[in-house]
């Protein structure tokens, strides 16, 4: 049972609009701690996507965006790609735990 | 261009020890924080340790059996792992922290840590 919440599966089109949601709880997002997505392709050590709900390191794609609001954040992904198929994770930081937590996990179907 | 390379996995049986080894590179070593990160098969990753200049902190889930460290003029993270219990079997990643976030911007390739009889 993860901290945050992560629906385990989404799909979408090429060229489809998808977002990822991301439940946390009083003591990790609702605390105010920020939101961090990565993205791991089959085989491989995760990539990270988004970092501080909302920043994109250099190199990551314009069509990724996050946002938080509550104790929840998303990801959207815009213009769906075959090569965004992967799995995709939310990570905070919890005040209660002293500890980094992560989502469940969502695997990205483009059909 | 940073690169983090891991050492160190292998099978070991249930209660026995193992380090593990984080050769870093392409970036000022000692000004940054970095951390383990290790992944069970099928499963989603899990934060284990931190480290950054002078603190450690640790999961509970390994307190009191795990030792992260570091040797800045070796540019080299450590794990060291004691009693370890089958649950620890996972790839184990070196990470690099973003500045000022408790993020990961660089991930190595992982290093398998299998526990069994």
């Amino acid at each position: 049972q993860s901290v945050l919440t992560q629906p385990p599966s989404v799909s979408g089109a090429p060229g489809q609009r998808v977002t990822i949601s991301c439940t946390g709880s009083s003591s990790n997002i609702g605390a105010g701690s920020d939101v961090h997505w990565y993205q791991q392709l089959p085989g491989t050590a995760p990539k990270l996507l988004i970092y501080v709900n909302s920043n994109r390191p250099s190199g990551v794609p314009e069509r990724f965006s996050g946002s938080k609001s509550g104790t929840s954040a998303s990801l959207a992904i815009t213009g769906l790609q075959a090569e965004d198929e992967a799995d995709y994770y939310c990570q905070s930081h919890d005040s209660s735990l002293r500890e980094w937590v992560f989502g469940g996990g969502t695997k990205l179907t483009v059909l | 261009e940073v690169q983090l390379l891991e050492s160190g996995g292998g099978l070991v049986q249930p209660g026995g020890s193992l380090r593990l080894s984080c050769a870093a590179s392409g970036f000022t070593f000692s000004s940054n924080a970095m951390s383990w990160i290790r992944q069970a098969p099928g499963k989603g990753p899990e934060w284990v340790s931190a480290i950054d200049g002078g603190r450690t902190y640790y999961a509970g889930s390994v307190r009191g059996r795990f030792t992260i460290s570091r040797d800045n003029s070796k540019s080299t993270l450590y794990l060291q792992m004691n009693s370890l219990r089958a649950e620890d079997t996972a790839v184990y990643f070196c990470a690099k922290e973003v500045v000022g976030a408790p993020a990961a911007d660089y991930w190595g390739q992982g290093t398998l840590v299998t526990v069994s009889s």
